[in-house]
């Protein structure tokens, strides 16, 4: 079975742009959430989907968005970047969606300058 | 404070050795408790899922959970140099879908 898949793996934008990263959950998995990890902050949470509804977000500015796909597939979006938006953002599915193991993909990297 | 505590490390041991990992965490909810290992370049990748108190063992892996101090571990048996890796403590709070908390993570060193 293909993990989570992450496109793509790396990105450079400039401060002020926009960016949509994409993710493809293991086949079969309903719930998508997405994570940002800074070597000073850690891994944090970003938002979490299932069957194509948010159901919880965590504390970033409205500036971070999500969707997800029928398909289960998702992609999250930063408009107006910041140079501390400079992360490894990861994507995670799992099963179903409660308390449900986590499997993440490799994450795409972005560099805002 | 965080909500969840782990020693950075990093930790170098001797192949072969035992290795205790450690988080401490406040949030009484929690009640979900994971950890993962993180190679260099890659994502989080799954190693232990435990509900509530415990242990459970899975090959060289053993996770312990003492939820009345809040505090959980991980032991790795016949520590190996492709064990080195940052390991990440997470846990979650029952109706809290998948959102995870997790420590910062503790980066190991296994010396041949």
């Amino acid at each position: 079975k293909a993990g989570v898949t992450q496109t793509p793996r790396y990105l450079i934008k400039t401060r002020g742009q926009q960016v949509t990263l994409s993710c493809s959950p293991i086949s079969g998995h309903r719930s998508v959430s997405w994570y940002q990890q800074t070597p000073g902050q850690g891994l944090q949470f970003l938002f979490e989907y299932f069957s194509e509804t948010q159901r919880n977000k965590g504390n970033f500015p409205g500036r971070f968005s999500g969707r997800q796909f029928s398909n289960s597939r998702s992609e999250m979006n930063v408009s107006t970047l910041e140079l501390g938006d400079s992360a490894l953002y990861l994507c995670a599915s799992s099963l179903s969606g409660t308390n449900s193991p986590l499997h993440f993909g490799n994450g795409t990297r972005l560099t805002v300058t | 404070q965080k909500e969840v505590e782990q020693d950075p490390g990093p930790l170098s041991v001797p192949e072969g050795a035992i290795v205790s990992l450690n988080c401490t965490y406040s949030n009484s909810a929690f009640q979900y408790f994971m950890w993962y290992r993180q190679y260099s370049r890659k994502g989080p990748e799954l190693l232990m899922y435990t509900y509530s108190s415990g242990n459970k063992e899975d090959g060289r892996f053993t996770a312990q959970v003492d939820k009345s101090s809040k505090y959980i571990s991980l032991f790795i048996r016949d520590s190996q140099p492709s064990d080195s890796a940052t390991y990440l403590c997470a846990m979650s709070a029952p109706n809290a879908g998948n959102m995870l908390t997790f420590g910062g993570g503790t980066r190991l060193m296994v010396k041949p």
